[in-house]
């Protein structure tokens, strides 16, 4: 069984940019949450996606944004970057989109702006 | 809305020692609880869940946790610590009103001293 993996672990862009993370799913789960989780706090919810639909959005402007493929990986992008984007973005995949179902979690993206 | 406290930013306990690690909530509806932990630099690993059913829930690592519905609380326990378990804990919950994020609280940092 293979967890989940994200790319890049490490990422330094500049304010204005815009980046692109990505997360291969658990084998066997088809849904995708991706978290925000700025220093010395918990994850927040970003959005998930459920068979390549957004499936729940938490607060986070438009500039957020995702994409789920058929092989259930996923992609967060985020377009103008600011400073305060700064954090370690979490991806996590569950077998299904209920709340009974728990996520399991990938390293991590460390994303630093500058 | 949902939330989580920890009141606790960090629990010292020495090795041997059993530990508590506190949580409450807030839903509307019925909580599903979770804890997670988290090792510098790592992910989010899952401990364990509270469903339905048995109050007291066993997990991962010897770790398990109290549900008390008049208390809104989950706490973390575990009978005997080792120096292996110091790492940030997260607890998490979600409601039944069907939609499946999770939240988070801050995190407790559990230093167990040799």
């Amino acid at each position: 069984e293979t967890g989940v993996t994200q790319s890049p672990t490490h990422l330094i862009k500049t304010r204005g940019q815009q980046v692109t993370l990505r997360c291969s799913s658990q084998s066997g789960h088809n849904t995708v949450s991706w978290y925000q989780q700025a220093l010395g706090q918990g994850p927040q919810f970003i959005f998930q996606y459920y068979r390549e639909e957004e499936n729940g959005r938490g607060n986070f402007p438009p500039r957020f944004s995702g994409l789920q493929f058929p092989n259930y990986s996923s992609e967060l992008n985020v377009n103008a970057l600011e400073l305060d984007d700064s954090a370690l973005y979490l991806c996590a995949s569950s077998e299904r989109p209920g709340q009974t179902y728990e996520q399991y979690f990938g390293p991590g993206t460390r994303l630093t702006v500058t | 809305a949902q939330s989580v406290a920890q009141p606790e930013d960090q629990v010292n306990v020495a090795e041997g020692n059993p530990l508590t690690v506190k949580c409450t909530y807030s839903v509307s509806g019925n909580p599903y609880l979770f804890w997670y932990v988290q090792y510098p630099n790592r992910g989010l690993q899952f401990l364990l869940k509270y469903i339905t059913g048995d109050n007291l829930v066993k997990g991962s690592y010897g770790f398990e946790a109290e549900f008390n519905k008049s208390q809104t609380s989950f706490h973390l326990k575990k009978p005997s610590a080792l120096v292996s378990d110091s790492a940030l804990y997260f607890c998490a919950v979600r409601d039944d009103s069907g939609y499946s994020t999770l939240t988070f609280g801050k995190g407790t940092m559990l230093l167990v001293s040799p």
